[in-house]
């Protein structure tokens, strides 16, 4: 069965530092893989996904994310976070024999500290 | 684009009555949508796969006929929780599929008395 590990349940970092979040997933076929952002209160919005191609990715405000095979893993970065980044990151992984269907990890809480 | 909305954002209602939620895709066709239970400082539960002119696929122990969902077309999904008691309060959150991607909705907050 697939799996998706955050180890990381809270991070708080400074505005301005930089951010790795740690994703970690176990799946048998070729798996497609997604990075979420949600704020309180709200749906989730797509940051950035990996299909296949580059391994790593770029999305939206600023973050990108290294799909490593060798470590089943796929962590999101970003060089310099901002005070709006605080919410709560989830990943996920699917697969096109899963017919859209995700499994997500327990998210990563962020705090940013000014 | 891909955007993905949700009807009512919140409720609140009387045990023993039911509540409608409507997902809606506004600038895409979703053949494929998915309806996820959220719990306070929890990841997403999925309740059920919802395809567009059939019956929806329930994950296990998500009661079919507690959670009835329709869709009826290509933009429009229903998740109805029958005879609602406190237990079912918590937020509900509709995805819509594209292109082996899900994007979601901003979710909807029952309470249910």
């Amino acid at each position: 069965a697939q799996s998706v590990t955050q180890p990381d349940i809270h991070i708080t970092v400074s505005e301005g530092a930089s951010l790795e979040l740690r994703c970690n997933y176990s799946y048998g076929a070729t798996p497609y893989l997604f990075w979420y952002v949600q704020s309180p209160g709200q749906g989730l919005q797509l940051l950035l996904k990996y299909f296949s191609g580059d391994t790593l990715v770029q999305g939206i405000k600023g973050f990108e994310a290294e799909f490593k095979r060798s470590q089943s893993s796929f962590n999101l970065r970003k060089p310099s976070v901002h005070w709006s980044d605080a919410a709560e990151y989830f990943c996920a992984v699917g697969a096109l024999t899963s017919y859209g269907k995700l499994t997500f990890g327990q998210g990563t809480i962020l705090t940013v500290h000014p | 684009g891909a955007v993905v909305s949700q009807h009512p954002s919140r409720v609140i209602c009387k045990s023993g009555t039911s509540v409608k939620i409507e997902c809606r895709s506004l600038d895409f066709q979703a053949t494929t949508m998915f309806w996820y239970r959220q719990f306070p400082k929890k990841s997403l539960m999925l309740m059920a796969t919802s395809n567009e002119g059939s019956k929806a696929t329930y994950e296990q122990g998500v009661e079919k006929d507690k959670f009835l969902i329709n869709h009826a077309s290509l933009t429009l999904s229903t998740l109805t929780v029958t005879s609602a008691h406190p237990e079912d309060s918590s937020f509900y959150i509709c995805s819509a599929g594209l292109q082996e991607t899900q994007y979601f909705g901003p979710g909807t907050r029952l309470l249910v008395l």
